[in-house]
């Protein structure tokens, strides 16, 4: 069985400022881990993704993420927040059963950004 | 462009009436998805299919129907059953089902059932 939890469900920034979302999962195998980013009323756009090469992994528009296994997390961040961050973002945990390829969506960390 | 399209943007629909989702893809993906997505409740799978002609529950199944009768194609159709239609459904697809591989989502479809 495999879970995911993200510890925020609403983030609030200052543009310019670091961000941080939190996430934690739970897997019976070595996971694959993702963070997508939902704009309102849009689907889902990849930003980064960990499958067991280097631990610190860079995504689009400054964004990265460290898996850290002792941890059981897998953390989004970026050094400066920018107003088009502002978003809803899934963690998001895959590991391969019995029944193939199985994606598990956290509920969503929504980001505020304010000037 | 390729990509992932999904028709229409926003769809209504009385109570009872079956509606069928579009959901069409041309980067040559074998596997295609189907999640629905409810406030504060991430995404929830409701049907995938691996290759064409085959086709798997996800955990939310009940009330929905699906076809794969081509490779770029997977519509989906909410019937009368589905206690609780109203929502964004949301259709993906990704290479292979193997491991590691991300999945590529289209802009989505908000259903409303009055």
């Amino acid at each position: 069985a495999q879970s995911v939890t993200q510890l925020d469900s609403h983030v609030s920034v200052s543009e310019g400022t670091p961000v941080l979302l939190r996430c934690n999962y739970s897997s019976s195998y070595s996971p694959s881990l993702f963070w997508y980013v939902q704009h309102p009323n849009k689907g889902l756009q990849l930003l980064l993704k960990y499958t067991s090469a280097a631990t610190l992994v860079k995504g689009i528009n400054g964004f990265e993420a460290e898996f850290k296994k002792s941890e059981t997390s897998f953390h989004l961040t970026k050094p400066s927040a920018h107003m088009s961050d502002a978003a809803e973002y899934f963690c998001v945990v895959s590991a391969l059963t019995g029944g193939g390829n199985k994606l598990t969506f956290g509920t969503g960390t929504q980001l505020k950004v304010e000037l | 462009d390729g990509g992932i399209t999904q028709s229409p943007k926003y769809l209504f629909r009385k109570e009872g009436q079956n509606v069928t989702l579009s959901c069409e893809q041309n980067l040559n993906h074998d596997a295609m998805y189907w999640y629905r997505q409810d406030p504060g409740q991430g995404l929830r799978l409701i049907y995938y299919s691996q290759i064409v002609n085959d086709f798997q529950k996800g955990d939310i199944a009940e009330g929905y129907s699906v076809s794969r009768e081509k490779k770029e194609s997977f519509p989906l159709t909410v019937t009368s059953a589905q206690k609780n239609p109203t929502a964004f459904y949301l259709c993906a697809s990704s290479t292979i089902t193997g491991f590691g591989y991300e999945q590529y989502f289209g802009p989505g479809t908000r259903l409303t059932v009055t």
